[in-house]
This record gives C-alpha cells, structure tokens and sequence, in this order.
C-alpha cells in the first residue's frame, strides 16, 4: 500500500472536458506538491500546497490541499491535448525522513 | 541556467554486468535524489544525498545498488550484476536544500537483457 494513493490511475478523455485527479493518505503532509511528467522526460513541479484548504489556480489547473492537510486535487478545466502527461502528487510526511514520497500517478490522455 | 543532466540517457546491458549512471546536479544544489521508475508507473524513492551528511540510503532495493557523490557535485548510482528486474528508468534530481521543491532530469533508460 502507498502512502500516497492517486485516483483515477488512467484517464482518456475528449478536448475541452473538465477533469479532477485525487492524491489521498491516512497521513498527514507538511506540504504536498504536484508534478507532471511528459514521456521520455523527468517530472516537472507544478504546484507546492502548504495550508490547510490552500486553493492555487495555475490558468486552468487548480489544486486544492484539503483542511487536515491528508489530500489534494487537482482539477482541470478545458483540457488540452496539450494536458497530457503523468501528474504525480509527492509529499514529505510530517515524521518521515529526508526525501518525498510520490503518488503512483494518474496518466492522463487529452484527445483533440 | 544548466538544469540536471542526465548520462548515458539511454542503457542496454546483459544480464550480470554492472551498469554506471551519472548525474550532474545543478549548480549549487545542495540536495541530490535517486528515484526509480517502471514502465507506467510512479516514482520509487533509492537514495538521497545533502551536503556532506551521510546519504539516506533507505529506499536501495538490495546491496547490489550504490551510489556515490563528491561533495555537492556529480553522482554515480551503480547497479552490480544487473537482473531483468532491474530494467527502469533512474531519475536524478537536485534541490536547493532538505524536501524543497526537486528539479529532476531526464533519466537514464535502463535495459537488461
């Protein structure tokens, strides 16, 4: 079982489609963060959520980190194909050591 | 700026061979990362290096994986008598200083066959 669960794992849907991916833990994060990866690249940061019921909008991505600080979305509006990519959510446990733990990830497809 | 590179960018090695993966940090990063990563899946956390401390080793997934760094400088992650299992890619990343946001390289493809 991971520390951090991502939801869905996959995710195909039709240009101009709204869209929410969840990043969900029985524990609690000092702060969490999004990334998204495109094939044949490293993951790229997106977001850094550190408040409990923080709200970050990036143009049509916005990332929510829930009150006790246990969650986060991330909701798209009017996806791109553009969008498509493998969005990751990482954390650093508030009693875990010195390195993030990621999500499994949601691999996302955006068809024009 | 040089963001973290990333060498060889692509690996095909036999089975039993040891493989050398390098990555060049960015500048002034005191924080160093080693990840794992299978095919379709998420990041597998391997080692963790800062400034001088002794590196985190924890996430090494059996004595045959090591890895190096000089300083705050290049690190080497080696994989001795390489199994099929070990077949991945190996993501470096570096950040300014403990769990701050990581800037990640390409990766290294690793094949054993």
């Amino acid at each position: 079982t991971q520390l951090l669960e991502q939801s869905p794992q996959f995710l195909s849907i039709q240009e101009g489609e709204n869209l929410t991916v969840y990043c969900n833990s029985s524990s609690v994060f000092s702060s969490l963060q999004w990334y998204r990866q495109e094939p044949g690249e490293g993951p790229v940061l997106l977001v850094t959520v550190v408040t409990g019921g923080e709200v970050k909008k990036l143009k049509r991505l916005t990332f929510q980190f829930g009150d006790a600080r246990k969650d986060s979305s991330l909701h798209i509006t009017a996806a791109q194909p553009g969008d498509t990519g493998l969005y990751l959510c990482a954390g650093n446990p508030n009693n875990a050591g010195n390195m993030l733990t990621f999500g499994g990830g949601t691999r996302l497809m955006v068809k024009p | 700026g040089a963001g973290v590179s990333q060498s060889p960018s692509n690996k095909v090695t036999e089975k039993g061979k040891d493989v050398e993966l390098r990555c060049d940090p960015i500048s002034g990063h005191t924080a160093l990362y080693w990840y794992r990563q299978r095919l379709g899946q998420g990041l597998e956390f391997l080692i963790y290096f800062q400034g001088n401390s002794a590196p985190d080793k924890s996430g090494l997934p059996s004595d045959r994986f090591s890895a190096e760094r000089t300083g705050e400088s290049v690190s080497t992650l080696t994989i001795q008598r390489t199994q099929q299992e070990d077949s991945a890619v190996y993501l470096c990343a570096s950040s300014p200083y403990y769990a701050d946001e990581q800037y990640f390289g390409p990766g290294t493809r690793l094949t054993v066959t």
